[in-house]
């Protein structure tokens, strides 16, 4: 059974740099052909997709975040990490990293979300 | 970028009715829709992929329709268990995500 859980700070400054990093359990971040993202949601509010990786290390990002956001991968350690730049308080959200199959594109695994909040 | 609608919002029904949401994308995305339920305070769960295919171990009261730009997404019987908000998503370009649809026992 795939596992994904995400870890870093809670609160971030504005202006500064979210860094997260999601841990893949029960099975290799490698195998298959998987692309692996990261998904956010403010309070009360819906989803929206940041980007994600491939096993290849090819990206794919969201383009109204195009400009301040990362999305990298450690085989090694199984993990796959987010950093968003500049942020505002606008990018308080609930963060998820999910893991879904390039045929369907579905999210078919989770992580439990993490909380970050931007403030000073 | 492809937009998606959701409608109603919210909606209020009673144990065992038929629930119905839709969804709409901004252009033709053939069947390339999914459906995930979210209860408070956990990660949206899979339930439909491709419009129409039965995520494993989803209670066969779930179903979903469409292609192109218009889809629909059913619960035959509702269960208190369904109290949920429920999202659409597509995946013909970059993923994006509808705005939700809130669902409530009357």
């Amino acid at each position: 059974q795939v596992q994904l859980q995400e870890s870093g700070p809670g609160l971030v400054k504005p202006s500064q740099t979210l860094s997260l990093t999601c841990t893949v359990s029960g099975g290799s971040i490698s195998s298959g052909s998987y692309y692996w993202s990261w998904i956010r949601q403010p309070a009360g509010k819906g989803l929206e997709w940041i980007g994600r990786i491939y096993t290849s290390g090819s990206t794919n990002y969201n383009p109204s975040l195009k400009s301040r956001v990362t999305i990298s991968v450690d085989t090694s350690k199984n993990q796959f990490s987010l950093k968003l730049s500049s942020v505002t308080a606008a990018d308080t959200a609930v963060y998820y990293c999910a893991r879904a199959s390039p045929a369907v594109a579905a999210f078919d695994y989770w992580g439990q979300g993490t909380l970050v909040t931007v403030s000073s | 970028d492809i937009q998606m609608t959701q409608s109603p919002s919210s909606l209020s029904a009673s144990v065992g009715d038929r629930v119905t949401i839709t969804c709409q994308a901004s252009q033709d995305i053939s069947n390339y829709l999914n459906w995930y339920q979210q209860k408070p305070g956990k990660a949206p769960k899979l339930l439909i992929y491709d419009a129409s295919n039965l995520e494993t171990g989803v209670p066969s009261r779930f179903s979903g329709s469409g292609s192109g730009t218009d889809f629909t997404f059913t619960i035959s019987s509702l269960q208190p268990e369904d109290i949920a908000t429920y999202y659409c998503q597509q995946y013909d370009n970059l993923p994006t995500f509808g705005p939700g649809t809130k669902v409530d026992i009357k």
